[in-house]
């Protein structure tokens, strides 16, 4: 089955304790990317990536780092969590590299909250 | 940096009505349109995708894009209860980057 997965799906730390939150997808894809979502403000990207060790900052990358070794994986990783980044995370991957005509498909979200 | 706005609801319609939901976007260079569904603790999936002026129809769903007034549209027709939603308008930036995506308008459908 063609699917974006994340791990884990619900996370509670604390602050100042390092994580990874992983993302893979099984679809051969060459774009990744990372979104966080709020209450009144939306979904916004974090970090994306187009290829292989290709990656770049999306609107709110303070506080975050991915990589992207292998084409189907897309970590992201918080060095040092604060409690401003309990949010709901979306990895989304698609087919093409810009998303002007292409479907990005979402994972099922990791529900963060850092105490 | 694009911007898509969209009334955040709720927009409550009974079963079988026609449920509206509006968004309108700034730049008026956007050339695609994109609707997103999701469910209450669920990811969005894509339900239409629009590029040209006018309408498009895919079973219940209609899109319609009006470039010059820079709003795009997304009717249901015969709203059934588990079309109760979220819906999120997306374009993409102006780098074809990132989605930009509204804050969404939630729908109620009530039986």
């Amino acid at each position: 089955e063609a699917q974006v997965t994340q791990n884990p799906r619900y996370l509670i730390t604390v602050t100042g304790k390092k994580l990874t939150v992983t993302c893979s997808q099984n679809m051969n894809h060459e774009y990744m990317s990372w979104y966080r979502q709020d209450p009144g403000l939306g979904l916004r990207q974090i970090y994306y990536s187009m290829n292989v060790e290709v990656t770049d900052k999306g609107d709110v990358p303070e506080g975050y780092k991915v990589s992207r070794k292998e084409k189907r994986n897309f970590p992201l990783i918080l060095e040092s969590p604060s409690p401003n980044q309990t949010s709901l995370y979306f990895c989304a991957s698609s087919l093409r590299r810009r998303q002007d005509t292409d479907t990005q498909y979402f994972g099922p979200g990791t529900r963060l909250t850092v105490l | 940096q694009k911007e898509v706005e969209q009334n955040s609801g709720p927009l409550s319609v009974p079963e079988g009505a026609i449920a509206s939901l509006n968004c309108t976007y700034s730049d008026r260079g956007s050339q695609s349109f994109f609707w997103y569904r999701q469910y209450s603790g669920k990811s969005p999936e894509l339900i239409m995708s629009i590029y040209s002026n006018g309408d498009k129809e895919d079973g219940r769903f209609t899109a319609q894009l009006n470039k010059a007034s820079q709003y795009v549209s997304l009717l249901i027709r015969d709203s059934q209860p588990s079309d109760s939603a979220t819906y999120l308008c997306a374009v993409p930036n102006q780098a074809g980057t990132a989605l930009i995506f509204g804050k969404g308008t939630t729908l109620s459908v009530s039986s």
